[in-house]
C-alpha cells in the first residue's frame, strides 16, 4: 500500500503522560501536513511541512504540541501534558507542493487520542 | 473570514435517487475547492476538486459539483444513488490568508452524513 500511513491507530492515555504520533507521507510527497478532527466536526489545520521544515503553526497548537519531519520523510506529533481537551482523530496528509496541478491532499487514516 | 458552510448536518436519499449534498464558500480571490469522503474509523478520501475550468468538475464513483461563482456554492451531486455511497461528506476550501494559498492547508466545513437507503 503506498498511501499515506499513521501508527498508533488508537492510543488511550492518562491526563498528563506525553503521546507521540507518526505518519509516513506518499513518498513523491515533499509537503505533509497535520489536523486534528473533533466528534462532529471537520478537520482542523494544525501545522504542515515542506520536506523538513516546518513552514506554519495554527493557534490550534498551543507549546504543548511539537511536530518534526527530520529527513523530509515520516513526521512525528507530540503532545506533551496531554488534557481531555487533545481527545480527537489526528490527522496526516500529504501532497505535491500546491502551485502544480497535481495537488490534492492524500490523508492517512488517523490516530484516535482518548485522554481519560 | 474563509469559510466553508455545510448547511445540512444530514440528507437521506433513496437508493437510485439524484443526491445533492451543499456547500457555500466564503474565500478572497479565486478559490481552490475540494471534496472529500469519511467511511467510518477511516481517513479522508479525496472525491473531486475545483481549480479553474469547467464549472462542473467530475470526480471519483460517479461524483460531480457544479461550481457557481455568483451563489460561491460548489455542491456534490450524483444521479443514481446506491446504499454504499452512505458516509460523511467534507467540502474544503484551500486557505489563501498567506502567501498566496501556497501554504496549501484546507479550510473543511463541518460535514454532511449522506443516508442512501435501500
Amino acid at each position: 500500500d503506498t498511501g499515506v500511513s499513521q501508527d498508533p491507530r488508537h492510543k488511550i492515555t492518562k491526563r498528563g503522560q506525553n503521546v507521540t504520533f507518526r505518519c509516513d507521507p506518499i513518498s513523491e510527497h515533499n509537503r505533509l501536513y497535520w489536523y486534528r478532527q473533533t466528534l462532529g466536526q471537520g478537520p482542523e489545520f494544525l501545522t504542515y511541512f515542506q520536506n523538513e521544515a516546518q513552514l506554519e503553526k495554527s493557534r490550534l497548537l498551543s507549546d504543548r504540541f511539537s511536530a518534526e519531519r527530520p529527513k523530509g520523510s515520516f513526521s512525528t506529533l507530540e503532545i506533551q501534558r496531554t488534557e481531555q481537551g487533545d481527545s480527537a482523530m489526528y490527522l496526516c496528509a500529504s501532497s505535491f507542493p500546491p502551485r502544480t496541478s497535481d495537488n490534492e491532499q492524500f490523508f492517512g487514516p488517523g490516530t484516535r487520542l482518548t485522554v481519560l | 473570514a474563509q469559510s466553508v458552510a455545510q448547511p445540512e448536518d444530514q440528507v437521506n436519499v433513496a437508493e437510485g435517487n439524484p443526491l445533492t449534498v451543499k456547500c457555500t464558500y466564503s474565500v478572497s480571490g479565486n478559490p481552490y475547492l475540494f471534496w472529500y469522503v469519511q467511511y467510518p474509523n477511516r481517513g479522508l478520501q479525496f472525491l473531486l476538486k475545483y481549480i479553474t475550468g469547467d464549472n462542473l468538475v467530475k470526480g471519483s464513483y460517479g461524483f460531480e459539483a457544479e461550481f457557481n461563482k455568483s451563489q460561491t456554492s460548489f455542491h456534490l451531486k450524483k444521479p443514481s444513488a446506491l446504499v454504499s455511497d452512505s458516509a460523511l461528506y467534507f467540502c474544503a476550501v484551500r486557505d489563501m490568508r498567506n502567501y498566496g494559498g501556497s501554504q496549501g492547508n484546507l479550510i473543511f466545513g463541518k460535514g454532511t452524513k449522506l443516508s442512501v437507503k435501500p
